[in-house]
């Protein structure tokens, strides 16, 4: 069974410092995997997907890289703005007898953006 | 363009009674429909794939019975909660995915507002 875990669980830094979130999960044999934002008490906005052939994927001053036969992803965030707090949640798919489509997510990681 | 929409946003009941949850793709054609159920510090949790015109498939220790799902268009899923308890009480999320022009999917599920359930 594919488990998700995301570290820290909760993170707090001033603005403008550049951080990362880690992921990891169990089962190496993913299909893809996508770091999503959820806003307090809101649905889910897809920031990053990245595919199991890639190594990376870029969106403004997001970055995710992806290590698959490690079972690892960081998103790294550059130049932290208030903006951006948020709980940040990273998800995949895939894995062996899993379909394509049904998304394992972590818990989270809880992020504060202090101005 | 990809937005998905859900109908309660917050609904408080009484235990015992029923309560049907709407998920509109507004802008596209959805195939498939996800539902899942959020606890609090919880991992967002698959409940049931929902496909038009079939029944949805339903993940391990979900009742089917409980939560009955309809997907009736293309553009519209429910979801059911019958004869809700305290412990069903959640944040309920829907997701769909894009029917191309080829008839393949993209691998993006739009994710809808959620819905809060609060069962008295």
């Amino acid at each position: 069974k594919q488990e998700v875990t995301q570290i820290p669980a909760a993170l707090s830094v001033p603005e403008g410092e550049n951080l990362v979130l880690n992921c990891s999960f169990t089962d190496s044999a993913i299909y893809n995997l996508q770091w999503f934002r959820q806003d307090p008490g809101k649905g889910l906005t897809s920031l990053l997907l990245i595919q199991s052939s890639q190594r990376e994927q870029t969106s403004g001053r997001l970055n995710a890289s992806l290590d698959k036969s490690s079972g690892r992803s960081t998103l790294y965030i550059a130049a932290s703005q208030p903006g951006d707090s948020a709980t940040y949640l990273c998800a995949v798919t895939g894995g062996s007898g899993g379909s394509n489509y049904k998304l394992t997510f972590g818990k989270g990681t809880l992020l504060t953006v202090n101005p | 363009g990809a937005v998905v929409s859900q109908h309660p946003s917050r609904v408080i009941c009484k235990s015992g009674t029923s309560v049907k949850i709407e998920c509109r793709s507004l802008d596209f054609q959805a195939t498939t429909m996800f539902w899942y159920r959020q606890f609090p510090k919880q991992s967002l949790m698959l409940m049931a794939t929902s496909n038009e015109g079939s029944k949805a498939t339903y993940e391990q220790g979900v009742e089917k019975d409980k939560f009955l799902i309809n997907h009736a268009s293309l553009t519209l899923s429910t979801l059911t909660v019958t004869s809700a308890h305290p412990e069903d009480s959640s944040f309920y999320i829907c997701s769909a995915t894009i029917l191309g022009l080829a008839g393949a999917y993209t691998d993006t599920q739009y994710f809808g507002p959620g819905t809060r359930l609060t069962v008295l």
